[in-house]
């Protein structure tokens, strides 16, 4: 049983440049979610997605960044115009649709984001 | 003021002995409590899954939970250097599902 599969496991880009980052869930997983971990912090949630549907996306940065799930292949984070700033640890984590007593999220191994 | 506050540590225990891993909380909407481990440069691993008040045990882990005074807790008892990673403490709004909050993370070290 596979888990959370994300790629690349590390992603160097210059600033300006675009990042993708990919995540497949767990299979029979519906929902994903993205969060972001900065040095000697714990993690951020980013946006919470599932097939098709944007659910949550309190904790993106207003700009620059998109997420998508679509019906076919697996969740997006995009990081358009990347800055210094956006180096960090990107995971995603894949849950079961949520209802009571069923809300584990499991993590994927993360991309680490590095901008030059 | 954070919503889930975690000491970082670090916390260097002997082979053996028992750890405690705490973090408080301020908002009263948390109903589920979850203790994730993280090894040096891997994903976050789910250890414990609470909800409620109460103990739960599994192997060498018990998780605690006290919601009158906003505060859990994890144990490790017999310690080992394979538990040596930091540990992330989360919580989850009821009325809220999907986003995780999480603790700043306890690095713990065992040594031999």
């Amino acid at each position: 049983n596979a888990g959370v599969m994300q790629n690349p496991r590390h992603l160097v880009r210059r600033r300006g440049q675009e990042a993708r980052l990919r995540c497949s869930p767990m299979k029979g997983h519906s929902h994903v979610y993205w969060y972001r971990q900065l040095p000697e912090e714990g993690l951020k949630f980013m946006v919470y997605l599932q097939k098709e549907n944007i659910i949550d996306e309190s904790g993106m940065p207003k700009e620059r960044f998109s997420a998508e799930f679509p019906k076919e292949g697996p969740s997006i984070l995009r990081i358009q115009q990347v800055v210094r700033g956006d180096s960090a640890a990107y995971f995603c984590a894949s849950s079961l649709p949520q209802r009571e007593g069923r809300n584990e999220q499991f993590f994927g191994p993360g991309t680490r984001l590095t901008v030059l | 003021q954070k919503e889930v506050e975690q000491d970082p540590g670090p916390l260097s225990v002997p082979e053996g002995a028992i750890v405690s891993l705490n973090c408080t909380y301020s908002n009263s909407a948390f109903q589920y409590f979850m203790w994730y481990r993280q090894y040096s440069r891997k994903g976050p691993e789910l250890l414990m899954y609470t909800y409620s008040s109460g103990n739960k045990e599994d192997g060498r882990f018990t998780a605690q939970v006290d919601k009158s005074s906003k505060y859990i807790s994890l144990f490790i008892r017999d310690s080992q250097p394979s538990d040596s990673a930091t540990y992330l403490c989360a919580m989850l709004r009821g009325s809220t599902l999907g986003r995780l909050y999480f603790g700043r993370g306890t690095q713990l070290t065992v040594w031999p």
